[in-house]
């Protein structure tokens, strides 16, 4: 199936890492996407992993992808009041389409 | 830069109302076209996916319908809305190119409210 599964909620406080999971199910899929949503508005694109990498590092944001397992994980360093969001993990079909999971909401407390 | 507009922001409608939505996107041409739904308290779901004038695939049964009646236009419609159409409705576009990264760009989203 075309699953892409995700914890629903994670807590954290200012400060602190956050670290969101999500698995899927496609191993042709070719590039694995994290998303921000915040309230009320569309998604914007955070970062993205290629398949044949194990991690990517972008300022405060850590892609962590292991195929083995199809387990993608996001990690927030120092994560601020400002990140609170949804955040959505999407993998990327042969044809373009884009698969999301539920979504992770992150509240961050001060 | 390509840019995607969606509208209108926000809709109530009442039971039984027909619904059109639409979402063009500016700046690409033969764009993949998708429609998704976010009902409260849950993911995305992919209703619609276009990748050519007059070509849809629906992802899941239900009560809307997409067209592509031009490049860079997508449109949701519904003869008659169900109080389970309700929800926030995203168009997004995205470059297919094999092999290549095939990120997503979204529009601001359609609040929609059936009564």
């Amino acid at each position: 199936g075309e699953d892409v599964e995700q914890s629903l909620f994670l807590s954290v406080r200012e400060g602190d890492s956050s670290v969101i999971n999500c698995t899927y199910t496609d191993s042709s899929s070719t590039y694995l996407y994290w998303y921000k949503q915040e309230p009320g508005a569309g998604l914007q694109l955070l970062t993205y992993i290629f398949s044949n990498m194990d991690m990517k590092q972008d300022q405060r944001l850590t892609v962590l992808l292991n195929k083995k397992d199809k387990h993608l994980s996001l990690r927030i360093a120092d994560t601020q009041t400002g990140d609170s969001a949804i955040y959505f993990c999407a993998e990327s079909k042969g044809t373009g389409k884009l698969i999301f999971g539920q979504g992770t909401t992150l509240q961050v407390k001060p | 830069s390509q840019t995607i507009h969606q509208w209108p922001a926000t809709l109530v409608q009442p039971v039984g109302s027909p619904l059109s939505l639409e979402c063009t996107v500016e700046g690409t041409s033969n764009p993949n076209l998708y429609w998704y739904r976010q009902a409260a308290g849950r993911g995305l779901q992919l209703l619609f996916y276009s990748v050519g004038i007059g070509q849809i695939s629906s992802e899941v049964p239900q009560n809307l319908s997409a067209s592509r009646p031009q490049d860079r236009q997508f449109i949701l419609s519904s003869k008659k809305l169900l109080l389970s159409d309700s929800g926030f409705y995203l168009c997004a576009w995205s470059k297919y190119t094999r092999g290549a990264n095939t990120e997503a760009f979204f529009g601001q989203g359609t609040r929609l409210t059936v009564v």
